[in-house]
């Protein structure tokens, strides 16, 4: 067990649907960071956060937003679904340059 | 941005054998070398990590080696046994605390 926490586990959703991941990252860690793994795109950074402001951004597309709260969890928001979102979406945590610990992720299901 | 290629994307050994799976990156100026293991449907496990301050770190029956010159890395597994079977991704970045780039993973097979 990393830490790191991510609810829910599996999301099944429809196309045009909006959904909601929550991670809470490790107690005292600062950045949380954000996954995607698709089987045709390996695992790719979408964006990070430290402290409740945005860090660094990645391949996150314009329909995915996120934000890190002052109790530091944070939520990513995937709006206007498809197919192609389906994936495993996991969030890593860590002190400012540390290492990254992995959460369980959230298996998405767009059908 | 940093390109990373793994090497070989799949691996079958035997229970007891050794591994070696390598990691060319581009960037120079990454110091940061982590290795995870992810099984199936499972979250990537950090295993082991080296800076570039180091050439050698290992860890029982784990080692990663750097070669900041050519820059590549390589994790090495010996006496495998069927629980390494898995699939193993580094992410050299340019320090800890930066957004990670995969490389493409190995699937390891270790038969019985």
């Amino acid at each position: 067990d990393s830490g790191v926490t991510q609810t829910p586990k599996h999301l099944i959703t429809a196309t045009g649907q909006r959904v909601t991941l929550r991670c809470s990252p490790r107690s005292g860690d600062l950045s949380v960071y954000w996954y995607q793994q698709s089987l045709d795109q390996g695992l790719q950074f979408l964006i990070q956060y430290y402290n409740g402001e945005e860090r660094a951004k990645g391949n996150i597309l314009e329909r995915f937003s996120a934000q890190q709260f002052p109790d530091l969890h944070s939520e990513l928001n995937l709006s206007s679904l498809e197919l192609g979102d389906s994936a495993l979406y996991f969030c890593a945590s860590s002190v400012a340059g540390d290492t990254q610990y992995f959460g369980p992720g959230t298996r998405l299901t767009v059908l | 941005g940093e390109n990373v290629e793994q090497h070989p994307s799949t691996l079958s050994v035997q229970e007891g054998d050794s591994a070696v799976i390598k990691c060319t990156y581009s960037d120079s100026a990454s110091n940061y070398f982590p290795w995870y293991k992810q099984e199936l449907g499972k979250r990537p496990q950090l295993i082991i990590d080296i800076r570039s301050n180091v050439g050698e770190k290992k860890d029982q029956r784990i080692a990663v080696t750097l070669n900041k010159t050519a820059k590549h890395f390589s994790l090495h597994i010996t006496e495998t046994q069927p629980e390494d079977s898995a699939v193993y991704f580094c992410a050299p970045t340019g320090r800890a605390g930066n957004m990670l780039t995969f490389g493409g993973g190995t699937r390891l097979m270790v038969k019985p």
